[in-house]
């Protein structure tokens, strides 16, 4: 079946360092690739998309993700976090029929 | 461009009766919108599908007669709970692609929160 896995549920990081939040996927091909910010009570926010070609995806707010293809990964990095990025992340994956995974809960540390 | 509006942002209502969302795309006709409902500290789950002018298509589990989607326009699409009790309570997004083809990006309402009393 379909789906996609984020192992983190939840994520505790100081500001100023870096950040990776992991996402795994299991599809029959490739399917298409997003992640999505959420901040409380509030609707999803498009960081950044991968639909083929360059395997690195820049991103807005300074996110970026790497696609992989032989670990069926794609992870979202961010050098320097800050205060702001305190949120909840989604990976999601295929295209009108869309799967989420559960979510990574971002905590930034003053 | 590509903005979803949802009205209205939160609602609260008493046990059995029926509240009506509305999803909008402001600044592009919509050919498929999507309902999905969040619970606390959950992901999204897929609600329905529906097509201007066609029937809603709903995922399995999901109470058609219960949950009544209307698309009667490119820009408005409509999610009635009917009967709500308080298992209804949720955050209920929608979201809207614009083109059609291979994929069709889905652009994402800001929610709506529902309280059933």
């Amino acid at each position: 079946a379909q789906s996609v896995t984020q192992p983190d549920i939840h994520i505790t990081v100081s500001e100023g360092a870096s950040l990776e939040l992991r996402c795994n996927y299991s599809y029959g091909a490739t399917p298409y690739l997003f992640w999505y910010v959420q901040s409380p009570g509030q609707g999803l926010q498009l960081l950044l998309k991968y639909f083929s070609g360059d395997t690195l995806v820049q991103g807005i707010k300074g996110f970026e993700a790497e696609f992989k293809r032989s670990q069926s990964s794609f992870n979202l990095r961010k050098p320097s976090v800050h205060w702001s990025d305190a949120a909840e992340y989604f990976c999601a994956a295929g295209g009108n029929d869309m799967r989420f995974g559960a979510g990574t809960r971002l905590t930034v540390k003053p | 461009g590509a903005v979803v509006s949802q009205h209205p942002s939160w609602v609260i209502c008493k046990s059995g009766t029926s509240v009506k969302i509305e999803c909008r795309s402001l600044d592009f006709q919509a050919t498929t919108m999507f309902w999905y409902r969040q619970f606390p500290k959950q992901s999204l789950m897929l609600m329905a599908t529906s097509n201007e002018g066609s029937k809603a298509t709903y995922e399995q589990g999901v109470e058609k007669d219960k949950f009544l989607i209307n698309h009667a326009s490119l820009t408005l699409s409509t999610l009635t709970v009917t009967s709500a009790h308080p298992e209804d309570s949720s955050f209920y997004i929608c979201s809207a692609t614009r083109a059609a083809g291979t994929y069709n990006e889905q652009f994402f309402g800001p929610g709506t929160r529902l309280t059933v009393l």
